[in-house]
C-alpha cells in the first residue's frame, strides 16, 4: 500500500502570495487533515475533509482553505501569506480514527 | 477546549535507563489517546492508542502508556531504551465527541546517548 504524499517538499514564498500544497491519501483513506508545526512544536489541526465536505476546522483564518476531490486527495490553499505562516504543513489520511492517522512527510513552507 | 500538555521539552538519557514522558490533557469528556514518534528526517509514525478497556496499552518496540483517568494523563514507558529510540514524541488527545479534531502536545525530544 502506498502512504501519503505530499508535495512539493519545499517552497519558497513572499509575504502576501498564495500558495497551494497538495496531499495524495494512503489508499483506501476517505478522510484528510492538514496540520502546521512550527518550529519546537507540535503539531497544530488547520482543518479536516471528509468525502470531499469540511469536517471541522481549527483556529486558522479564512485564508487557510482547502478542497478535497473524489479520488480523495486534497488541496491547502493559502492567501495573503505572512512571515508567520513559515512551517511544515503536515496531511493526514486516515480511514477511522480507530487505526490513527497515516503521516505524510509535509511541505516545508518558507515566506520571506 | 482539549488541550494537551507534555512535560518535558527534551530528556537526554543513557541506553538501557529507563523512560517515562509524561502526557496530561484538559477535557472532561471521554477521550482518545495517542503517542506519535517522528525519528529524525522522517514522518510522524503512531506507535500506540488507547480507546477504551484496559487503560495500559502496548505499542510497538517495547513502548507502553498507561491511562490514569483521574490524572487526566497518559504517560508514555519504555522499560530499557535504545540509541534507536533517539526522536521526538508527540501526545495526541481526540475528544470523542468530536472526531475530527485530533490535537498534539508540543512534544518530547528524546535524546539517547550509547
Amino acid at each position: 500500500e502506498t502512504g501519503v504524499t505530499q508535495s512539493p517538499t519545499h517552497l519558497i514564498k513572499t509575504r502576501g502570495q498564495q500558495v497551494t500544497l497538495r496531499c495524495s491519501s494512503q489508499s483506501g483513506h476517505n478522510t484528510v487533515s492538514w496540520y502546521q508545526q512550527a518550529l519546537g512544536q507540535g503539531p497544530q489541526f488547520i482543518f479536516q475533509y471528509y468525502r470531499e465536505e469540511e469536517n471541522g476546522r481549527g483556529n486558522f483564518p479564512p485564508r487557510f482553505s482547502g478542497l478535497q476531490f473524489p479520488n480523495y486527495s486534497s488541496e491547502l490553499n493559502v492567501n495573503a501569506l505572512e512571515l508567520d505562516d513559515s512551517a511544515l504543513y503536515l496531511c493526514a489520511s486516515s480511514s477511522s480514527l480507530v487505526y490513527g492517522y497515516t503521516f505524510g512527510s509535509g511541505t516545508r513552507l518558507t515566506i520571506v | 477546549a482539549q488541550s494537551v500538555s507534555q512535560h518535558n521539552h527534551h530528556v537526554i538519557l543513557s541506553e538501557a535507563a529507563s523512560l517515562e514522558l509524561g502526557c496530561n490533557y484538559s477535557y472532561g469528556g471521554t477521550v482518545n489517546l495517542f503517542w506519535y514518534v517522528q525519528y529524525p528526517g522522517q514522518h510522524l509514525q503512531l506507535l500506540l492508542k488507547y480507546f477504551s478497556g484496559d487503560p495500559l496499552v502496548k505499542g510497538i518496540k517495547g513502548f507502553e502508556a498507561e491511562f490514569i483517568k483521574s490524572k487526566f494523563s497518559f504517560n508514555l514507558r519504555k522499560p530499557s531504551v535504545q540509541w534507536s529510540d533517539t526522536a521526538e514524541y508527540f501526545c495526541a488527545v481526540n475528544a470523542n465527541s468530536n472526531n475530527n479534531d485530533m490535537r498534539f502536545g508540543a512534544g518530547t525530544r528524546l535524546t539517547v546517548k550509547p
